[in-house]
């Protein structure tokens, strides 16, 4: 099993404050995905990184994968109480074209922003 | 569009009682998967299907199967159930495109506790 560690576990800020959370591995990764999880529904898709280095935003968020494809982080600017949420980092392998779909997590980090 | 969605919400069991979680989805996706949610865990695969008429095994199968009833339907059975399948349990369904990574679309989840 190719594990994905996350860190921190739990993040609590004021709001206005900024964060990052990261996203380890000891395996190489074909593509990493940030997906976002509130109470009582289920996780949601915020972006996928595919090359080693890139970078994507989506407005307040940064996200960016490692040259060596093992690791990601997640940068959010001027956190604001709408960002609360369990935030978790999936990769795929691509074992010769069949193996996209399978899915592994990271254990999620839980960021609570303060008014 | 109801996406993907799941039956029941909320569900007790004693110990060595069996039971069936429904999955359906209306986006004619070609993959659904099972996932079980624990806290500090993350996300863990019991069962995937890549196509109608196919079932895989993921990370955590033991004590449950799985039926791909048709295109749309993907079901989960807890044979005998134990208190360590208390879990929140999460569908979801991709196209599965074999050219590139995958969006997930997870359900609202299945809240089960045994006693």
């Amino acid at each position: 099993t190719q594990l994905l560690e996350q860190s921190p576990q739990f993040l609590s800020i004021q709001e206005g404050e900024n964060l990052t959370v990261y996203c380890n591995s000891s395996s190489v990764f074909s593509s990493l995905q940030w997906y976002r999880q509130e109470p009582g529904e289920g996780p949601v898709l915020l972006v996928t990184v595919v090359t080693g280095g890139e970078v994507k935003k989506l407005k307040r968020l940064t996200f960016q994968f490692g040259d060596a494809r093992k690791d990601s982080s997640l940068h959010i600017t001027a956190a604001q109480p709408g960002d609360t949420g369990l935030y978790l980092c999936a990769g795929t392998h691509n074992a010769g074209g069949t193996s996209y779909g399978k899915l592994t997590f990271g254990q999620g980090t839980i960021l609570t922003v303060h008014p | 569009n109801a996406g993907v969605t799941q039956t029941p919400k909320f569900q007790v069991l004693k110990t060595g009682q069996s039971m069936t979680l429904q999955c359906a989805q209306d986006m004619n996706h070609n993959s659904m998967y099972w996932y079980r949610q624990d806290p500090g865990m993350g996300l863990r695969l019991i069962y995937y299907s890549a196509s109608e008429g196919t079932t895989d095994k993921g990370e955590v199968p033991n004590g449950y199967n799985v039926s791909r009833l048709n295109k749309r339907e993907f079901s989960l059975r807890l044979e005998s159930a134990a208190p360590s399948q208390t879990s929140v349990y999460f569908c979801a369904s991709s196209e599965f495109a074999t050219g590139g990574p995958d969006t997930q679309y997870f359900g609202p989840g299945t809240r089960l506790t045994v006693l």
